[in-house]
């Protein structure tokens, strides 16, 4: 079935720091695909969207490219800040006719340090 | 202002209890409501997609069984039986606030339970 893998379980970094975090997913489908942000004590929101392979997502700094080739969602963010510490999905939009269904990947806590 | 409110926030749950998490919709416009599961670990797992008052589904996973009923266009129920002694996990519901299966999810801030 579908899926998705974030191998960093866990990334610190100091402010101003250049942030990336891998994802890579496996479908025989070219899905819609996104990054989640859950700060502590909230639920999931979503940072920002790809639909259509090769185009890029971009949301408050962060940037995210849809690579078909790589199978590849990766985030970046050039400067970080500790506002930006919490727990980062990257995920995929299931059409399997569940609407309102995503696969999600484990996860990537994000910890900036001032 | 919040589109999604789930109460109870957090509940002790004896073992051999079932607990009812309630989800009240905001705004009646987003139709399609679901619950996700999340564990200690932060591993976030669909468990249903309900659209129309009166739709319920059942499952069983690993740790829990669980019964989704939608009640209104508003309201989304979920009953969690049968956890592990010991078990922590967090139910967190959403709205489709996007075109369908474009992804763009609303979710609630969780509803937090521990089994004694």
């Amino acid at each position: 079935g579908d899926s998705v893998t974030q191998k960093q379980g866990q990334v610190t970094l100091s402010e101003d720091d250049f942030l990336f975090i891998n994802c890579t997913y496996s479908t025989t489908t070219y899905p819609t695909l996104l990054w989640y942000v859950q700060y502590l004590g909230q639920g999931p929101q979503l940072l920002l969207k790809v639909t259509t392979a090769n185009n890029k997502g971009i949301s408050r700094g962060f940037e995210a490219t849809y690579d078909k080739g790589t199978t590849s969602f990766h985030l970046q963010k050039a400067s970080v800040q500790e506002s930006d510490s919490a727990v980062y999905f990257c995920a995929l939009v299931d059409i399997t006719g569940n609407t309102g269904k995503l696969i999600f990947g484990l996860g990537t806590t994000l910890q900036v340090q001032p | 202002v919040t589109l999604l409110e789930q109460n109870p926030r957090w509940r002790l749950v004896p073992r051999g209890q079932a607990v009812n998490l309630r989800c009240i919709l905001k705004n009646s416009q987003y139709p399609w409501m679901s619950w996700y599961q999340q564990d200690l670990q932060k591993q976030l797992q669909w468990l249903f997609t309900l659209r129309s008052p009166g739709d319920k589904e059942v499952k069983s996973l690993p740790g829990a069984d669980y019964l989704a009923t939608r009640v209104t266009d508003t309201e989304l129920r979920l009953q969690v039986a049968n956890m592990s002694q010991g078990r922590t996990l967090y139910c967190t519901c959403s709205a489709d606030i996007g075109r369908a299966d474009t992804g763009q999810l609303y979710f609630g801030e969780g509803s937090k339970l521990t089994v004694l």
